[in-house]
């Protein structure tokens, strides 16, 4: 499977911190995206990173690409209640399809 | 802009009956529209991926003769689950890719529709 994993499957942070989620991939890749999703919802797309990027911002969002180590991160820095939802990487490879990760369970606690 | 609705939003049925699921970019003209399935507490999984006009292009594993979509028009897909079974309940959620932008690999998704067959 060319499903990509994300690590860790849930994290809880205090209100105002920051939030790390990491998300690793198997082959070459296009662009990366980050996908958030509230419980039962469908998915909002936070952020995309091409394979010849290595860092990309978005108000609080910091998403850095490592293609050498095929990997990606998200930061989201100064947590609110309203971050709280799962956050999923999505890979393209080149055509118009993505391949999600396992997703982030993220829980702010106020 | 960029938005995607999907009607309806809960649905209940009974083992054997068929269910339709429309999608539709409301406010741009959709290159592809990809529908996908997402059981409890797990990722999306793309079911297949459809273009105005033509028939739909199915991932390995999912059923064409199950999951008949439709892809009328440029702002139109419809995804009908046939002889639903309980083991169809999943949440289905639907995507396009905007023809009027340069790059066409955002998707922008549905809020999705949650399918419980009784």
């Amino acid at each position: 499977s060319q499903q990509g994993e994300e690590d860790p499957q849930a994290l809880s942070i205090q209100e105002g911190e920051n939030a790390t989620m990491n998300c690793s991939y198997k082959t070459s890749i296009n662009n990366l995206q980050w996908y958030r999703q509230n419980s039962g919802r469908g998915l909002v797309h936070l952020i995309l990173i091409r394979s010849n990027e290595r860092e990309k911002h978005s108000g609080r969002l910091r998403v850095t690409l490592d293609t050498s180590k095929k990997s990606s991160s998200l930061l989201i820095t100064a947590s609110r209640a309203a971050d709280t939802a799962s956050y999923f990487c999505a890979t393209n490879f080149g055509n118009e399809k993505l391949t999600f990760g396992t997703g982030t369970r993220l829980t702010i606690i106020p | 802009g960029a938005v995607v609705s999907q009607h309806p939003s809960r649905v209940i049925c009974k083992s054997g009956t068929s269910v339709k699921i429309e999608c539709r970019s409301l406010d741009f003209q959709a290159t592809t529209m990809f529908w996908y399935r997402q059981f409890p507490k797990q990722s999306l999984m793309l079911m297949a991926t459809s273009n105005e006009g033509s028939k739909a292009t199915y991932e390995q594993g999912v059923e064409k003769d199950k999951f008949l979509i439709n892809h009328a028009s440029l702002t139109l897909s419809t995804l009908t689950v046939t002889s639903a079974h309980p083991e169809d309940s999943s949440f289905y959620i639907c995507s396009a890719t905007d023809r009027g932008r340069r790059f066409t690999d955002t998707q922008y998704f549905g809020p999705g529709t949650r399918l419980t067959v009784l």
